[in-house]
């Protein structure tokens, strides 16, 4: 299937910083790419869409201007998250939307492990 | 609330037994479903999905699920497992073609061997 890519894989910053992940279709270009993030023993929730040229469009209750969201080409995009608080610590997986005959279908990225201290 | 319900969270299962997840979702309409493995320290991986036609999907490893739509439901079955199963399953639904993935939240799987 197709690889989506993230990086880093894990980062640990000091509170007040921002951090940016990047999420990179390797094989294939997404028009569409998602970021979730995953809380210990829960569900990925979906932060926003990400759309090849435009703004992202996020979900309700996710603010658009602590988790920014660039997605500048068909291969990639990146989530900065700024002023990064303790509370932001948590798993961070992006997906990519592909068509795959009549269906679309999302592969996702390894995750970003984020640690703020 | 539109939510996809998976209701065991932990399951222990000796190899060989029979597996059974359940999932289920309340969405009306036109669903596509799918099932998600995520083992330790890997990232999520496609197991399975429905779009269409047969109810009765067979996956990768062995895996199977069945859509009922009279129950809104999409079991994950497995005949017999093994120690390499040990995982989380998700399973998770989107309407249509543009829809976004929800997914349930997960059933972790370990399996002793």
């Amino acid at each position: 299937g197709a690889v989506v890519s993230q990086h880093p894989s894990w980062v640990i910053c000091k509170s007040g910083t921002s951090v940016k992940i990047e999420c990179r279709s390797l094989d294939f270009q997404a028009t569409t790419m998602f970021w979730y993030r995953q809380f210990p023993k829960q569900s990925l929730m979906l932060m926003a869409t990400s759309n090849e040229g435009s703004k992202a469009t996020y979900e309700q209750g996710v603010e658009k201007d602590k988790f920014l969201i660039n997605h500048a080409s068909l291969t990639l995009s990146t989530l900065t998250v700024t002023s990064a608080h303790p509370e932001d610590s948590s798993f961070y997986i992006c997906s990519a939307r592909i068509r795959v005959g009549s269906y679309n279908e999302q592969f996702f990225g390894p995750g970003t492990r984020l640690t703020v201290l | 609330a539109q939510s996809v319900s998976q209701h065991n969270h932990h399951v222990i299962l000796s190899e060989a037994a029979s597996l059974e997840l359940g999932c289920n979702y309340s969405y009306g309409g036109t669903v596509n479903l799918f099932w998600y493995v995520q083992y330790p320290g890997q990232h999520l991986q496609l197991l399975l999905k429905y779009f269409s036609g047969d109810p009765l999907v067979k996956g990768i490893k062995g895996f199977e699920a069945e859509f009922i739509k009279s129950k809104f439901s999409f079991n994950l079955r497995k005949p017999s497992v093994q120690w390499s199963d040990t995982a989380e399953y998700f399973c998770a639904v989107n309407r249509g073609s543009q829809g976004n993935l929800i997914f349930g939240k997960g059933t972790k799987l370990s399996v002793k061997p």
